[in-house]
C-alpha cells in the first residue's frame, strides 16, 4: 500500500457543489501539505499543517478549507466548486529529519 | 511559486544528448530539492542539496547548488526516453516551513 493515499483519484463535479479530497498517510509524519498543479504553473501550496491544532494558509488558500482530523489524515474541501478549481491536487507529508516531501498519487478534479 | 524560477519551461532533445535545467531563487535557500513527475502522476524524489557548492549524482543525473545557495542546476547526461517527464525544483526559502516549488520543466526525449 502507498504511504500517502489520496481519495478520490478522479472526480467530476458541477459548479457550486461541495467537494472533499481526502489524504491519509502511514509515514508517521507530523507535517502535511496540499498543493494544486496547473499546466505551466508548477505546484502551488494551498494549506499546510504541522499537527492537529496547527493549520496554515499557503499561497492560494482562497476558496479552500482544510481539516486535520488526526496526525494521519488531512482533508481539503471546496465549499462551492468553480471551474477554475479544475486541477490536479496533491497531498504530501514531510520528513522533518531529511526535509523530503512524500507525495500521494494525486486527485484530478474537474469542475464543469 | 514566484520565488523559484525554472528554465527552460520545456525542452525537447534527441536521445543521447545532454541537457541542463536551472532553478533560481531571489532568496537564500535552506534546502533545494529536485523531483521528477511522469505526466499526470505523483512526484518522485531525485535528490536534495543543502550546502553551498554541493553536487550530487544519481545514475546519469547530476545536481549542483551554487555557493550562494540561490541557484541550482540539474544536468542529464546521455538522455534516454525514460528521462522524459516534468522536473520540479522545490525549496524552503527561509527558516519557516512553507515548501515552495518552481514552475517545472517539461522534458521530451525523442528516440
Amino acid at each position: 500500500d502507498a504511504d500517502v493515499t489520496q481519495t478520490p483519484r478522479n472526480r467530476i463535479t458541477k459548479t457550486g457543489k461541495r467537494i472533499m479530497l481526502e489524504c491519509s498517510q502511514t509515514k508517521g509524519h507530523d507535517r502535511m501539505y496540499w498543493y494544486r498543479q496547473d499546466p505551466g504553473l508548477g505546484l502551488r501550496l494551498i494549506y499546510y499543517s504541522f499537527d492537529v491544532k496547527d493549520i496554515n494558509k499557503g499561497e492560494i488558500s482562497d476558496g479552500y478549507s482544510v481539516s486535520r482530523q488526526a496526525q494521519a489524515k488531512f482533508s481539503l474541501s471546496l465549499e462551492s466548486a468553480i471551474p477554475n478549481q479544475t486541477a490536479l491536487y496533491f497531498c504530501a507529508t514531510r520528513d522533518t529529519n531529511t526535509g523530503e516531501l512524500f507525495f500521494g498519487e494525486g486527485s484530478r478534479l474537474t469542475v464543469l | 511559486s514566484q520565488e523559484l524560477e525554472q528554465s527552460p519551461q520545456s525542452l525537447i532533445v534527441q536521445e543521447g544528448k545532454n541537457l541542463t535545467i536551472n532553478c533560481t531563487s531571489s532568496k537564500t535557500l535552506y534546502g533545494l530539492y529536485w523531483y521528477k513527475q511522469k505526466y499526470g502522476e505523483g512526484l518522485i524524489f531525485l535528490m536534495m542539496l543543502q550546502k553551498g557548492g554541493e553536487e550530487k549524482s544519481h545514475e546519469k543525473i547530476t545536481a549542483k547548488l551554487d555557493e550562494k545557495k540561490q541557484q541550482s542546476s540539474l544536468h542529464i547526461t546521455a538522455s534516454q526516453p525514460s528521462h522524459a517527464g516534468i522536473y520540479l525544483c522545490g525549496a524552503v526559502p527561509n527558516t519557516g516551513n512553507q515548501f515552495y516549488f518552481g514552475t517545472g520543466t517539461s522534458l521530451t526525449v525523442i528516440p
